[in-house]
């Protein structure tokens, strides 16, 4: 199993532009989030899903979009980049029942 | 309002010494209390976790020691070794849920 991927590692955007980053799963996990890790501040939640077509917002879900329309797949969608939104970005998965949650290995998003 | 406290935010250690991370919480509900480390350019990934029905997990060097009524857990890594050196988070779940409530990280260096 690949666990948890991510795509692409490294991004930079200019400020107003838009992009998806992506995250898939091969574990058959129902549950699925996001979060950006920035320094001193630890991982705070985006957005999370239960389960195919069904998502919630996190606890910094301003300027970000998601969608689940499959188990394995759970983008997320910046709709226009903002310097404030440079951070790493990491996508996670866990099973129903379990309480451990499997990272992917991150993307590193730059806004200038 | 941070639910889940994490000092020191960096720590420093010898080769050889002990490494104490400590955090406290207020949320009663928490029943789940996992430790994840993080090698940089990596996700986090699930070191160890405890329950409150004990004082003390170990697994190998790293220890978890729990206190309910203090509300407070700690993470021991004895014999700490350089390739200890990572950012730790504390985390706490309540009963049900799969999101952790992460700390804000300690980023800990053990020099040879």
């Amino acid at each position: 199993n690949a666990g948890v991927t991510q795509t692409p590692k490294f991004q930079v955007l200019k400020t107003g532009q838009s992009m998806t980053l992506q995250c898939a799963q091969d574990m058959n996990h129902e549950y699925m989030s996001w979060y950006r890790q920035d320094p001193g501040m630890g991982l705070r939640l985006i957005h999370y899903s239960v389960g195919a077509g069904i998502t919630d917002q996190g606890e910094v879900p301003n300027g970000y979009n998601v969608s689940r329309s499959t188990t394995e797949d759970f983008p997320l969608r910046l709709l226009s980049a903002a310097p404030s939104q440079t951070s790493v970005y990491f996508c996670a998965s866990s099973r129903q029942g379990s309480r451990e949650q499997y990272f992917g290995p991150g993307t590193r998003l730059t806004v200038t | 309002q941070q639910q889940v406290k994490q000092s020191p935010q960096s720590l420093i250690v010898q080769k050889g010494g002990i490494s104490i991370i400590n955090c406290a919480y207020e949320n009663t509900a928490f029943d789940y209390f996992p430790w994840y480390q993080q090698f940089p350019g990596k996700g986090p990934a699930l070191l160890i976790a405890i329950r409150p029905d004990v004082s003390e997990k170990k697994e190998g060097r790293f220890t978890i020691s729990f206190n309910k009524s203090a509300k407070q857990f700690s993470l021991h890594i004895m014999d700490s070794q350089p390739g200890d050196s990572a950012t730790y988070f504390c985390a706490a779940l309540t009963g049900g849920s799969y999101i952790p409530t992460f700390g804000r990280g300690t980023s800990l260096i053990v020099h040879p």
